[in-house]
């Protein structure tokens, strides 16, 4: 079946300007995570939903981040007035339900911010 | 005590030897330890995982070991071979709720 998919690929941009990087998990996966890695590093956690409950958004670096999911399915990572600093892959996962369970990885979108 | 140690930061093996990836964990609530491969240009993925009932696991040429008492576990590759090469992650986690917490990541470079 389908794996986890994300799109942009890749998204080159400006300082100052915002960017929203879209996630599609897997069908019927009700935990969807987002990691940040820079170049060379681990993974970085973000934002984590399960289900309808309240997000865990304790990895956010800064109010400049935020994130949804609508649905319950698809899920937008938005990144206002981009910084230099926030150039990396956004890695976006999912899984069947509670943290114990194998994430699945999508490919990743590589965000360059000029 | 959320945080997962891993070393080396880096390895590099012959052809046909033994790759030896470390882990340490501080919260004891963890209960599902997997290992991730990650290729250049792709996410991560499931290699092999453990649960703390049970000291080894073995899938083909990987194994995890997993010492419950001194909070480690470890990623052996047996026979290593280059298309191992790749950047391996170890986690922990609990069904609790807890979210998932990474390892830095281990360069592994399989020499031909």
């Amino acid at each position: 079946g389908a794996g986890v998919s994300q799109s942009p690929s890749n998204k080159v941009t400006e300082k100052g300007k915002d960017v929203e990087l879209r996630c599609d998990p897997i069908s019927g996966h009700t935990a969807l995570y987002w990691y940040r890695q820079r170049l060379g590093q681990g993974l970085e956690f973000l934002i984590y939903f399960q289900g309808n409950s309240a997000p865990d958004k304790s990895g956010l670096p800064s109010d400049r981040f935020s994130a949804e999911r609508t649905g319950g399915s698809v899920s937008t990572l938005t990144i206002q007035r981009t910084q230099q600093e926030d150039s990396a892959v956004y890695l976006c996962a999912s899984s069947q339900g509670l943290s114990s369970d194998t994430q699945y990885f999508g490919p990743g979108t590589r965000l360059t911010v000029l | 005590q959320q945080q997962v140690k891993q070393s080396p930061q880096s390895l590099i093996v012959q052809k046909g030897g033994i790759s030896i990836i470390n882990c340490a964990y501080e919260n004891t609530a963890f209960d599902y330890f997997p290992w991730y491969q990650q290729f250049p240009g792709k996410g991560p993925a499931l290699l092999i995982a453990i649960r703390p009932d049970v000291s080894e696991k073995k899938e083909g040429r990987f194994t995890i070991s997993f010492n419950k008492s001194a909070k480690q576990f470890s990623l052996h590759i047996m026979d290593s071979q280059p298309g191992d090469s790749a950047t391996y992650f170890c986690a922990a986690s609990n069904g609790g709720g807890f979210k998932t917490i990474f390892g830095a990541g281990t360069r592994l470079f399989v020499k031909a």
